[in-house]
């Protein structure tokens, strides 16, 4: 099955630095990596998704990149803002039927002013 | 459009005792989930339905945990009898295909003393 691999587990930033995320894949049938959001207390929310047809996708200040010869997918964040601080997850899944998404550990980032 | 609800927000029991949870999911979305997120982990599968069927439930713990979605819509999550290592937030979502995002509901935290 599927293993999604995350780094760093933390990290700290300046406000209007850049942050990047990294995260490995096992399964080279995987063709969907979504990027999810959750705020303390809150609701993993879809920030950005990408899928195997593309290498590149971006969403004003993120982006997120994919090598599937590598089987890395990365989060890009620029111009990093306080409200930006929250835990981010990573996920893969083949996107075929009956595979659900399989997440990685996470990353809590923080943004300092 | 309402998202998906879930509740109780909160429970607390004693071990031993059951718990069960409840999920509403979008309207119209056909696959459900039910996601175990640990403090400081990414959310894990325990159980995806299309429609009424459990089409993968290789990760809930049968022994004490069952699981059901009746007419395909509402789905309750149940666990009998509770151990200390339950505790967690158990997170539901739904989605519009088997593929693709995944919409959360806020989540029920339990707390098993």
């Amino acid at each position: 099955g599927e293993n999604v691999e995350q780094h760093p587990s933390t990290l700290s930033v300046q406000e209007g630095d850049s942050a990047v995320i990294k995260c490995t894949y096992s399964d080279s049938a995987s063709n969907y990596f979504p990027w999810y959001k959750q705020e303390l207390g809150k609701r993993p929310q879809l920030i950005i998704d990408i899928r195997s047809n593309v290498g590149e996708k971006k969403d004003q200040r993120i982006a997120v990149t994919l090598n599937k010869t590598a089987k890395h997918f990365s989060l890009h964040i620029t111009e990093t803002q306080p409200e930006d601080s929250a835990v981010y997850f990573c996920a893969a899944t083949p996107n075929q039927a009956g595979t659900a998404l399989i997440f990685g550990k996470g990353t809590t980032l923080s943004v300092s002013s | 459009e309402a998202g998906v609800v879930q509740s109780p927000r909160y429970k607390i029991i004693e071990k031993k005792q059951p718990v069960a949870f409840w999920c509403n999911p979008i309207s119209g979305h056909n696959t459900l989930y039910w996601y175990l997120q640990n403090l400081g982990q990414g959310p894990e599968l325990l159980i995806r339905y299309e429609n009424e069927e459990a089409v993968d439930d290789s990760q809930l713990p049968k022994d004490r945990f069952s699981a059901e979605r009746l007419k395909g819509v509402d789905s309750t999550l149940k666990i009998q009898p509770a151990e200390l290592g339950d505790s967690a937030v158990y997170l539901c979502a739904s989605s519009p295909t088997r593929a693709g995002e995944l919409f959360f509901g806020e989540g029920s935290r339990l707390t098993v003393l």
